[in-house]
């Protein structure tokens, strides 16, 4: 069946520092990917997505590339902010499917 | 309104007691879904419904009773829940089930189950 992993947290970081929270999924056919981010207190919103190989999602400066050859879709950000403090989940919907699989999350602290 | 918005933000509830969630999505969305999120586990998937009609139900237990009255709303009713119900419960909402465009989520309902 489908899965979604991605690394564990907490991942803690300065201010400017860059970022890679790393996912990798797997699926059959060409799922979309996803990446949803969730602050404290609410729910999840969508950060970014990618629906074919080769796709790169971005947004508020993170971005994510589809790698299909190495079943990949890492997050990252050149320059994070203490305001990126949160949860991010890795999610991924199979071609054709209705459920979305999400990823454990990783909380990422940003110290200033 | 825009967005999905869910009622109430916070619920503690004993267990005898009868309570119910409410979502309402504004988006024009043909599918909504109920997730229950606990700490240090992943997202668990409850119900789904399309155009009204539940179409998933990931063997959740029958103290959890959805309903789904139009595609604008959503409702948990709970009853004779057991102190591990306790959780945030999300509700969300996409253009069909189907869709390649991600779900909206609502901010949650954090359950307190005494």
């Amino acid at each position: 069946g489908n899965s979604v992993t991605q690394m564990e947290g907490p991942v803690t970081l300065s201010e400017e520092a860059f970022l890679t929270i790393n996912c990798t999924y797997t699926a059959t056919g060409y799922p979309s990917l996803f990446w949803y981010v969730q602050y404290p207190g609410e729910g999840l919103q969508l950060l970014l997505k990618a629906t074919k190989a080769d796709d790169k999602g971005s947004n508020k400066g993170f971005e994510a590339t589809y790698r299909k050859e190495t079943t990949s879709f890492h997050l990252e950000k050149g320059s994070v902010q203490v305001s990126d403090s949160a949860v991010y989940f890795c999610a991924l919907k199979g071609a054709g499917g209705f459920k979305t699989i999400f990823g454990a999350g990783t909380r990422l602290f940003v110290k200033a | 309104e825009t967005g999905v918005t869910q009622t109430p933000r916070h619920l503690v509830m004993g267990m005898t007691n009868k309570k119910s969630l409410k979502c309402e999505q504004h988006l024009g969305h043909n599918a909504m879904y109920w997730y229950k999120q606990s700490a240090k586990k992943p997202l668990e998937l409850m119900f789904v419904y399309s155009l009204e009609e539940r179409v998933e139900n990931n063997s959740v237990p029958s103290r959890f009773s959805p309903e789904c009255p139009n595609s604008s709303h959503l409702f948990l009713h709970l009853h004779t829940l057991q102190p591990e119900d306790s959780a945030l419960y999300l509700c969300a909402s996409s253009q069909d089930r189907g869709t390649r465009d991600g779900y909206t989520f609502g901010s949650g309902t954090r359950l307190t189950v005494v």
